[in-house]
């Protein structure tokens, strides 16, 4: 089984939709993040928690929110989604007592589309 | 503020050739430097990363990185390609004090048979 899951795999909505983005992971780490991904931008971060009491907005928060339900859990929702909201977006997890130099570990991605 | 560029944004090459993606920081304070790579329909996946503990770092599946300070490079490296090469590939960097990654552009790979 996956260590770092992401549903759904792929989401098609329309614009003002609510739509909420999930994340888990069975590492066991305390960090986690949210990326999205656009074609020749690389990946940006939107979010990121040191652990469940402790959320960060990122580059590109704007349009998005976050929930850390629990140290396995991680939802990234678009409270009112428009069309430049169409993406790639990927949760990351990392163990968090390594340092920077620690390895993230990516979910599969989500595939979005906001018509 | 840091910052990572990859020059070409595809490249291609014929199976069994030199692979070489080029990666460049721009960072005041010493950098961790990562190489990922991205198979189609699937998450990112660490290659490599440059801990200062040695300048030349090998990863998996035949890659290095060599970490040259004077040139703030970090560029990949695969003395034979192979198919199963093809794939998109992505730098990143952080340093001490942060855990926030700092992402290239990418660079696409293109193996030719």
């Amino acid at each position: 089984d996956a260590d770092v899951t992401q549903t759904p795999r792929n989401r098609i909505t329309k614009t003002g939709k609510r739509i909420m983005l999930e994340c888990s992971q069975t590492k066991g780490h305390d960090r986690m993040y949210w990326y999205r991904q656009d074609p020749g931008l690389g990946l940006q971060l939107i979010y990121y928690s040191f652990d469940v009491k402790d959320i960060n907005k990122g580059e590109i928060s704007d349009g998005y929110s976050v929930s850390r339900q629990a140290q396995a859990k991680f939802s990234l929702s678009l409270e009112s989604a428009i069309p430049n909201q169409t993406a790639l977006y990927f949760c990351a997890t990392s163990e968090g007592r390594r340092g920077p130099q620690e390895t993230q570990y990516f979910g599969p991605g989500t595939r979005l589309l906001v018509l | 503020a840091q910052s990572v560029t990859q020059l070409g944004s595809h490249v291609s090459v014929s199976e069994g050739a030199l692979v070489l993606l080029r990666c460049n920081y721009s960072s005041s304070v010493p950098p961790y430097l990562f190489w990922y790579v991205q198979y189609p329909n699937q998450g990112l996946q660490l290659l490599l990363k440059y801990t200062s503990a040695a300048t030349l770092v090998k990863g998996i599946n035949g890659f290095e990185a060599e970490f040259k300070k004077s040139e703030t490079s970090f560029h990949l490296t695969k003395p034979s390609a192979h198919m199963s090469d093809a794939a998109e590939y992505f730098c990143a960097a952080t340093h001490s004090g942060t855990y926030k990654y700092i992402f290239g552009t990418g660079t696409r790979l293109k193996v030719l048979a």
